[in-house]
């Protein structure tokens, strides 16, 4: 079965500075998604960006990029000039390839990111 | 277009109850899926319907059920309730259901269960 994990329960960061949170995962997969979710206190949980396996360049929005190292089975979000409104939760999700598999994500434990004024 | 929406937005039962939960996909959009969110167990899924049809399920005792219409919209049922169901239930929809769709999420039901 596959796994994800966040070992960071909180991060706090300075606004207009840079944070990373970190996500790995475990899977014997080959082909699959990945995800960074971002879940503010209103609960309304919303895709902040994705990153197919087997593409090897890096996915990028905007102030938000990520870091892919398949062979180590890592994902973690980089999100630059932090804003007062990323404060939110975020959650690192996967998702395997094929049609059976699309409604199906299994999602880390989140990472609660404070940003300071 | 209107996003994902659910009813109600909160709700209290008491142990033994059953309690059905609602969600209104994307206009457009067939595949709903439902999550289970507590503190302590994280974002679980629960199952996934498809053009009417379970698709997929999580590993969540028979007392979770759920079904689609034919307009996409989605129920979930939730029989027997017991403390540990009191959590906040997420339903997301995508356009085709195909594995490269954004799913988008609903606000979410918050259920208390006493």
């Amino acid at each position: 079965a596959q796994t994800v994990t966040q070992s960071q329960p909180e991060m706090s960061v300075q606004e207009a500075e840079t944070v990373t949170l970190s996500c790995t995962y475990d899977t014997s997969e080959s082909d699959y998604y990945l995800f960074w979710y971002k879940q503010p206190p209103s609960r309304q949980m919303i895709l902040v960006i994705r990153q197919e396996a087997y593409k090897q360049q890096n996915a990028t929005e905007n102030r938000f990029s990520v870091n892919f190292q398949k062979a180590a089975k890592s994902f973690s979000l980089k999100i630059s000039d932090s804003q007062l409104g990323d404060a939110a939760m975020y959650f690192c999700a996967y998702r395997r390839r094929g049609e059976t598999n699309a409604g199906k994500s299994t999602f880390g434990d989140g990472t609660t990111l404070t940003v300071k004024p | 277009k209107a996003g994902v929406t659910q009813t109600p937005r909160y709700l209290i039962k008491t142990r033994g109850q059953q309690v059905t939960l609602s969600c209104s996909p994307i206009s457009g959009h067939r595949s709903v899926s439902w999550y289970q969110q507590t503190p302590g167990q994280g974002l679980q899924f629960l199952f996934e319907y498809f053009s009417e049809t379970q698709r997929n399920k999580g590993n969540f005792p028979g007392r979770f059920s759920g079904r689609q219409f034919s307009n996409s919209r989605s129920e979930m049922n939730v029989s027997t309730l017991e403390l540990g169901d009191s959590a906040l239930y997420l339903c997301a929809s995508t356009t085709q259901g195909a594995s490269t769709d954004t799913q988008y999420f609903g606000p979410g039901t918050r259920l208390t269960v006493l």
